[in-house]
This record gives C-alpha cells, sequence and structure tokens, in this order.
C-alpha cells in the first residue's frame, strides 16, 4: 500500500537549518510529483513546494521562496526539503503528499503523517 | 495567487441533516483543456492529514461515502453532506490546484448540533 513518512523534524533556533525527509514506498515513486504541506499548530493547511517527477521543475510558496529547497532521490524513493533561515512562523507539523494525475487529476491523494518542525530559542 | 474563501467558517448540524460548505476562489479555476474544474476537497480529524474527498470538484474519491458530493464551477464550489453522521465531525478543506501556489481555503470546522 502506498506510505509516506516524514523524518527530520525538532526543535531548532531562529535562524538555523534543518533538513526533513520523505520516504515513500508501495508505488513507482519516480512516476508522481510530491509535495510539501504545513500545518501551523490550530491552525489551516498551508501549500509549501512541489517538485516535479523528475526533479526538473520545483514551485515554491512566497513565504518560503529563497529559503527552502525541494529536492528528491529517485534510486532512493525519498523527498527532501532543505530549510534554512528558519522563523518562528515556519512551527509547523510538514506532511509530504502525492500528486495523482493520470487519466484523473486528483491532486493531492495520499499523505504522510507530517513531522513537528518548532523554531523556538 | 488565488485566494480561497470558505464559509462558514464553523458548522453545527444535527445528526441525519444535511450539511452545507461553500468555497470561493478569486479567479476561475476551469481548466480550458479538459474542462474541469482543478478544485478538491479534504476531510481532516484531529491528529490525523488530510483525506481526499472530491476531485475536479465533483468526482468522489474511490472509497468515499456516497453522502458526500461536490458541485459548482468557475469560482463558487460547495461540499454537501446530505446526512450528517457522527464520524463527519472534522474540519473541511478546499484546495485550488489551477495554479501555483495551490491555495487552500481557511477550512469549515463541523461540528454536531
Amino acid at each position: 500500500q502506498v506510505q509516506l513518512v516524514e523524518s527530520g523534524g525538532g526543535v531548532v533556533q531562529p535562524g538555523r537549518s534543518l533538513r526533513l525527509s520523505c520516504a515513500a514506498s508501495g508505488f513507482s515513486f519516480s512516476s508522481f510529483a510530491i509535495h510539501w504541506v504545513r500545518q501551523a499548530p490550530g491552525k489551516g493547511l498551508e501549500w509549501v513546494a512541489a517538485i516535479s517527477y523528475d526533479g526538473s521543475s520545483k514551485y515554491y510558496a512566497d513565504s518560503v521562496k529563497g529559503r527552502f529547497t525541494i529536492s528528491r532521490d529517485n534510486s532512493k524513493n525519498t523527498l527532501y526539503l532543505q530549510m534554512n533561515s528558519l522563523r518562528g512562523e515556519d512551527t509547523a507539523v510538514y506532511h509530504c503528499a502525492r500528486e495523482y494525475c493520470g487519466g484523473d487529476c486528483k491532486n493531492l491523494d495520499y499523505w504522510g503523517q507530517g513531522t513537528l518542525v518548532t523554531v523556538s530559542s | 495567487d488565488i485566494v480561497m474563501t470558505q464559509s462558514p467558517d464553523s458548522l453545527a448540524v444535527s445528526l441525519g441533516e444535511r450539511a452545507t460548505i461553500n468555497c470561493k476562489s478569486s479567479q476561475s479555476v476551469l481548466y480550458s483543456s479538459n474542462n474541469e474544474n482543478h478544485l478538491v476537497w479534504y476531510q481532516q480529524k484531529p491528529g490525523q492529514p488530510p483525506k481526499l474527498l472530491i476531485y475536479w470538484a465533483s468526482t468522489r474519491e474511490s472509497g468515499v461515502p456516497d453522502r458526500f458530493s461536490g458541485s459548482g464551477s468557475g469560482t463558487d464550489f460547495t461540499l454537501t453532506i446530505s446526512s450528517l453522521q457522527a464520524e463527519d465531525v472534522a474540519v473541511y478543506y478546499c484546495q485550488q490546484y489551477y495554479s501555483t501556489p495551490y491555495t487552500f481555503g481557511q477550512g469549515t470546522k463541523l461540528e454536531i448540533k
């Protein structure tokens, strides 16, 4: 079955860096675009970034552009989010999610449970 | 960026009654190439990731009960739960996937009256 498992979250000081990972299994990872979506404690969902199936195209929310970098290693079935210059407003649970666009385009059909990033001094 | 606005922010409905949630986009999300609205609805329960309910504004995802339905086109969309069940208590989000950034509505919290 499709599984997405995030890791790498934790407590980090403002201005520091953190790298999140998302390990995928149960599907052909290299055939799907993958997204990062975050949710601050008690708040709504915020789309963060997306990467095409082959890594050639990347998209970012304005709130993270220039600070975060999305990447993937299809040989390892793993997605990454490098987060630099972290701010308090980046505190959130970060989910990775698969974008399905075959015959139907369903957008994000499978999600991981998420990993919590807390930016605090 | 396309702004997504849901209404109401919260809703209390009696068991067995109809629940209706609205979502408005600041510009059309109708894709001319396939004549489909790139609008999805998710359900999120506490401590869980979002679950896809409806895509292309009105197509129910496999396994989703038929009491959930989506409608609308262009900029105005509706999620309807025809007969509310206790397990439907959750926060519901719409999201457009017409253009990046793929923005979400602010969410609608659905409770039992």
